[in-house]
């Protein structure tokens, strides 16, 4: 089955910072990739998601790039906010499975103000 | 009102007690998910339904079953909690049928078995 691992568990940044998490994964079927962001006795919600026909997507100040050669995406944070302190999750899915999703161990980022 | 609601929040059981988890969802889709979240392991999939009718294991089924009651409730139990089953569990919907393969996440249940 799919293996998606997570790196770093914790990043602490600067507020105004970026932060970059980086996630690989192992079954090169996989065509969906979200990301989830978790606040404080929350669930998990979604903040930006791609597909593997394309390589890059934006909104504001967050960014996923995905490279389908290497079987790793990245989520990029720019201009950090307090806010934006959370536990970060990746996930990968593919259609054949049902879009099942498979998360990654989870960052838990920091922004210090 | 949140979409989707897991009771109890918290829960405090002794080991071989059965217990039960709840969900309910307004959204009105169709997929339900039982997940379970341990620090460093993110969220691993207990149980998965696709309709009233489907209901279908997941990586870490075992000490675990489920009933998809109606189209909004599906709950979990542990027939006999061990301590290793204490993590926070979720409950998740979706629909990739209208066009979205977006999970909605419940606010958690917090189980500790002693």
């Amino acid at each position: 089955g799919e293996n998606v691992e997570q790196h770093p568990s914790t990043l602490s940044v600067q507020e105004g910072d970026s932060a970059v998490i980086k996630c690989t994964y192992s079954d090169s079927a996989s065509n969906y990739f979200p990301w989830y962001k978790q606040e404080l006795g929350k669930g998990p919600q979604l903040i930006i998601d791609i597909r593997s026909n394309v390589g890059e997507k934006k909104d504001q100040r967050i960014a996923v790039t995905l490279n389908k050669t290497a079987k790793h995406f990245s989520l990029h944070i720019t201009e950090t906010q307090p806010e934006d302190s959370a536990v970060y999750f990746c996930a990968a899915s593919k259609q054949a499975a049902g879009n099942k999703l498979t998360f990654g161990g989870g960052t838990r980022v920091l922004v210090k103000p | 009102d949140a979409d989707v609601t897991q009771t109890p929040r918290n829960r405090i059981t002794k080991t071989g007690k059965r217990i039960m988890l709840e969900c309910s969802q307004t959204k009105g889709h169709d997929r339900m998910y039982w997940y379970r979240q341990d620090p460093g392991l993110g969220l691993r999939l207990i149980y998965y339904s696709f309709d009233v009718k489907d209901i279908n294991k997941g990586e870490i089924s075992d000490g675990y079953s489920v009933s998809r009651q109606a189209q909004a409730k599906f709950s979990l139990s542990l027939e006999s909690a061990i301590p290793n089953q204490t993590a926070l569990y979720f409950c998740a919907t979706s629909d990739p049928d209208r066009g979205s393969e977006t999970q909605y996440f419940g606010p958690g249940t917090r189980l500790l078995v002693l």
